[in-house]
């Protein structure tokens, strides 16, 4: 059974670059088939759709985030990461790392979230 | 900012059945994208519901059920339990993978 865990500061100054860490075990991401995925969830529960990784390199990225967003994966440690850049009072949300099926739209299963907060 | 409504907030007695919407547009529920669903326990993290419009994962009990319609979806939930209380979410594909706004289910 896959199991996804966050991790990361939990505080980021303004303007600086937010950075997590999706470790997965139960299965390499680097099998094909799966996307590697990371969805926020800010405080008022509103959802959204950061981005992917697949086939340990290649990328999609929501087009309103494209340009401060990166998502790597270090297939040695069987882990995903998040960059992103600039980040602002409205980053602030539970970031949550998640795997998508490749022929499916759905994304199952989660990590806990991580909750980070960006403030000075 | 969500392209996919819900009603915020639904309840129920326990036993009853309950509905929750989530409206579209011909850009992602009305364009034929499949509409999924999540169920988010307090504390927790979203899982995965309804899959593919209709389908439920293994594991998940038939009380809960999905269906579409032009540009919504309706995830009713018959038979209310306690353990039923949390927020739903439903999802689809626009430009993007889109979420709704989300409803909280609160069985009374």
């Amino acid at each position: 059974q896959v199991q996804l865990q966050e991790s990361g500061p939990g505080l980021v100054k303004p303007s600086q670059t937010l950075s997590l860490t999706c470790t997965v075990s139960g299965g390499p991401i680097s099998s094909g088939g799966f996307y590697w995925s990371w969805i926020r969830q800010f405080p008022g529960k509103g959802l959204e759709w950061i981005g992917y990784i697949y086939n340990s390199g290649n990328t999609y990225y929501n087009p309103s985030l494209k340009t401060r967003v990166l998502i790597s994966a270090d297939t040695s440690k069987n882990q995903f990461s998040l960059r992103l850049n600039y980040v602002t009072a409205a980053d602030t949300a539970v970031y949550y790392c998640a795997r998508r099926p490749g022929e499916e739209d759905w994304f199952d299963p989660w990590g806990q979230g991580t909750l980070v907060t960006v403030s000075s | 900012q969500s392209v996919l409504t819900q009603p915020p907030s639904v309840s129920g007695a326990p036993g009853q059945r309950v509905t929750i919407s989530c409206t579209g547009s011909s850009s992602n529920i009305g364009a034929g994208y499949a509409v999924l669903w999540y169920q988010q326990l307090p504390g927790r993290a979203p899982k995965l519901l309804i899959y593919g419009d209709s389908n439920r994962p293994s594991g998940v009990p038939d009380r809960f059920s999905g269906s579409r319609s032009g540009t919504s979806a309706s995830l009713a939930i018959t038979g209310l339990q306690a353990e039923d209380e949390a927020d739903y979410y439903c999802q689809s594909y626009d430009t993007t993978y889109v979420f709704g706004t989300g409803t909280k289910v609160t069985v009374l």
